[in-house]
């Protein structure tokens, strides 16, 4: 079992609905969690993290988490075009200094 | 944008010759850290620092060196490439250590014929 999975995808979505992105983990000690976005060619950029149980949204953006079951999601609402990318989970595992580890990526296409 | 570059952002070596990639910060940031990106495997953790001349080893660190002289620059050598180390290479910075957030530079992508 992968530390931290994703489903490769793509995930196609029409532009203006709602996107969901899902990483589960292995870790129950597994502290923080973050969503990068990947765009072809370019480097991971952060868009959300979450540490505690619950909702966070952050514009158009809400990370959702669950350690109880282990996952962790990211939604985009009113998909757009320059939506698509590619989407990073990252866990903070525990067990001392920077013990992240990031999923393969889900590949988002939004269809215009 | 975190002031992060990296060079070369291209380089095609062959087997066996050493590489040295350079990753500069003008953040002053405390973590640095050094990732390879495949296809089918994301983002690997091959070294970090946590401080000038404070390095450890990430997941994949076989075949890689670093090394920190000064908080902005953090340099990783492949003593002698071979072809399993062509990848994209990413440099990251992170504030803290109660702050995993890292941003990431532009990466260089590395070619071993």
């Amino acid at each position: 079992q992968k530390e931290v999975e994703q489903n490769s995808g793509p995930l196609s979505v029409p532009e203006g609905a709602i996107a969901s992105l899902n990483c589960t983990y292995s870790d129950r000690g597994s502290q923080s969690f973050f969503w990068y976005r990947q765009y072809s060619g370019k480097s991971p950029e952060l868009i959300m993290f979450i540490y505690s149980n619950g909702d966070k949204e952050d514009g158009r953006f809400t990370a959702q988490l669950n350690k109880a079951s282990q996952y962790v999601s990211l939604l985009i609402r009113d998909s757009q075009p320059s939506d698509s990318a590619t989407y990073l989970c990252a866990v903070v595992r525990s067990g001392g200094y920077q013990k992240v580890t990031f999923g393969i990526g889900t590949k988002l296409q939004v269809i215009p | 944008d975190a002031g992060i570059t990296q060079s070369p952002r291209h380089k095609v070596t062959e087997t066996g010759t050493p590489v040295t990639l350079r990753c500069h910060q003008t953040e002053n940031h405390r973590y640095m850290y050094w990732y390879r990106q495949d296809p089918g495997h994301g983002l690997r953790l091959i070294h970090y620092s946590y401080g000038v001349k404070d390095t450890d080893k990430g997941e994949v660190s076989d075949g890689y060196s670093v090394s920190r002289s000064k908080t902005e620059d953090f340099l990783l050598t492949l003593e002698s490439a071979t072809s399993s180390q062509t990848s994209v290479y990413f440099c990251a910075i992170s504030e803290s250590e109660l702050s995993y957030e890292q941003y990431f530079g532009p990466g260089t992508r590395l070619t071993v014929t």
